[in-house]
């Protein structure tokens, strides 16, 4: 499978845990997209990274959230702390090289639920 | 206002006639545009992408893009219910980092 994948499908967390999303990019990509989607909302885009290197976070929240895309491995979207507005779909895509000319492949997403 | 703007429906078409599905972008230094399929619980599914003015054709789908009216749409052929599903517009300058999605519009095709 060629594909971008995100573990896990779903997660479950209480408030004030910590949440740790995983994004294994298409092969032969090397940039990555988190996107954070609400019920009956558009998708929010919150950072991009390429390997060992944080591009654009203007979308982040300030407080709680980071993300990472070490040199091995996946890149991870850590949350600390959650509350229960975190409870969103978040989404990766990759894309195989910097700008937006080059389209994006999203993976299945993470389903987080904060109690 | 919001970078994309999309009708967000629901759009109801019968089974064989074609769906129109548009979006607006305030951004006029955007490039390029595409468009994502979303079925419920599932994740966005590149359609189609378009830099220039004018039509480009994929099979059932064309997308329009006229960069002088900000306005970029989709247009689905022979439309079949398994089409039902949430369109998400996209743009992105190709200078830009981020690429801004529309609320999507939904589309229910009728059999």
């Amino acid at each position: 499978n060629a594909g971008v994948m995100q573990n896990p499908r779903h997660l479950v967390r209480r408030r004030g845990q910590e949440a740790r999303l995983r994004c294994s990019p298409m092969k032969g990509h090397s940039h990555v997209y988190w996107y954070r989607q609400l019920p009956e909302e558009g998708l929010k885009f919150m950072v991009y990274l390429q390997k060992e290197n944080i591009i654009d976070e203007s979308g982040m929240p300030k407080e709680r959230f980071s993300a990472e895309f070490p040199k091995e491995g996946p890149s991870i979207l850590r949350i600390q702390q959650v509350v229960r507005g975190d409870s969103a779909a978040y989404f990766c895509a990759s894309s195989p090289a910097r700008g937006g000319a080059y389209e994006q492949y999203f993976g299945p997403g993470t389903r987080l639920t904060v109690t | 206002q919001k970078e994309v703007e999309q009708n967000s429906g629901p759009l109801s078409v019968p089974e064989g006639a074609i769906a129109s599905l548009n979006c607006t972008y305030s951004d006029r230094g955007s490039q390029s545009f595409f468009w994502y399929r979303q079925y419920s619980g599932k994740s966005p599914e590149l359609i189609m992408f378009i830099y220039s003015n004018g039509d480009k054709e994929d099979g059932r789908f064309t997308a329009q893009l006229n960069k002088a009216s900000q306005y970029v749409s989709l247009l689905i052929r022979d439309s079949q219910p398994s089409d039902s599903a949430t369109y998400l517009c996209a743009v992105n300058r190709n200078t830009g980092n981020q690429f801004y999605f529309g609320t999507g519009t939904s589309l229910t095709v009728i059999p």
